[in-house]
């Protein structure tokens, strides 16, 4: 089965660049989406199609996915940042998502 | 307001059943695929199930095949989980989720509801 890698966490000072890596064999070759979760709250999609943002997600969201890796690129990470975030892609008729990379702004 | 509201969970013995629902507001329902996806305590996010805009396809995670099924009713902008021969795995907070509508292939999950708790336990 296809499988989607996310660090278990990753951390960023504020105002500095957060970026979270997703991997899978030619992931490149698909689209990539990418959620936010907060803790008691429902996932929100920050990034589809690899690199467009949905209406209300802020500009210092940004993806980008080539090769075997996805990449969800946070440019000057606030604090409001911190959060669980998930990689997802298709495989066939099947949806897979990564297992989460918590991203601590300290 | 585009909305989905699910509810139905509840505590049931290992081999027992329940039904899940989602109720959408806010949009055109028959216009969307719509998903099931689940979330043990403290895990991450895993898809269960799909359905096509007017049911006439579904898909599921191997895990559930067989004991769970997906079901939609369009006049009443509602999604139906029927889950049988539960066990303790499956224990999670379960959402609905709303696919988008990509030009071409299949797209991420754009609307989530606030998801509704199921606990497999004797």
């Amino acid at each position: 089965s296809y499988e989607l890698t996310q660090p278990p966490s990753v951390s960023v000072s504020p105002g500095q660049t957060a970026s979270i890596t997703c991997s899978a064999d030619k992931l490149g070759n698909k689209f990539a989406w990418w959620y936010q979760q907060k803790p008691g709250q429902s996932p929100v999609l920050v990034i589809y199609q690899d690199s467009k943002r949905p209406s209300g997600i802020p500009e210092r969201f940004s993806g980008a996915n080539s090769g075997n890796t996805a990449t969800l690129t946070i440019s000057g990470t606030q604090a409001m940042d911190e959060a669980d975030y998930y990689c997802q892609a298709w495989d066939s008729s099947s949806v897979v998502f990564g297992g989460g990379t918590k991203l601590t702004v300290l | 307001e585009v909305q989905l509201v699910e509810s139905g969970g509840g505590l049931v013995q290992p081999g027992g059943s329940l039904r899940l629902s989602c109720v959408a507001s806010g949009f055109a329902f028959s216009s969307h695929w719509m998903h099931w996806v689940r979330q043990a305590p403290g895990k991450g996010l895993m898809w269960v199930s799909g359905i096509h805009n007017d049911g006439s396809s579904t898909t599921y995670a191997d895990s559930v095949k067989g004991r769970l099924t997906i079901s939609r009713d369009n006049a009443k902008n509602t999604m139906y989980l029927q889950m049988n021969s539960l066990r303790a795995e499956d224990t999670a907070l379960y959402y609905c989720a709303r696919e988008g509508m990509a030009a071409a292939g299949p797209d991420g999950f754009d609307i989530w509801g606030q998801g509704t708790t199921v606990t497999v336990s004797s």
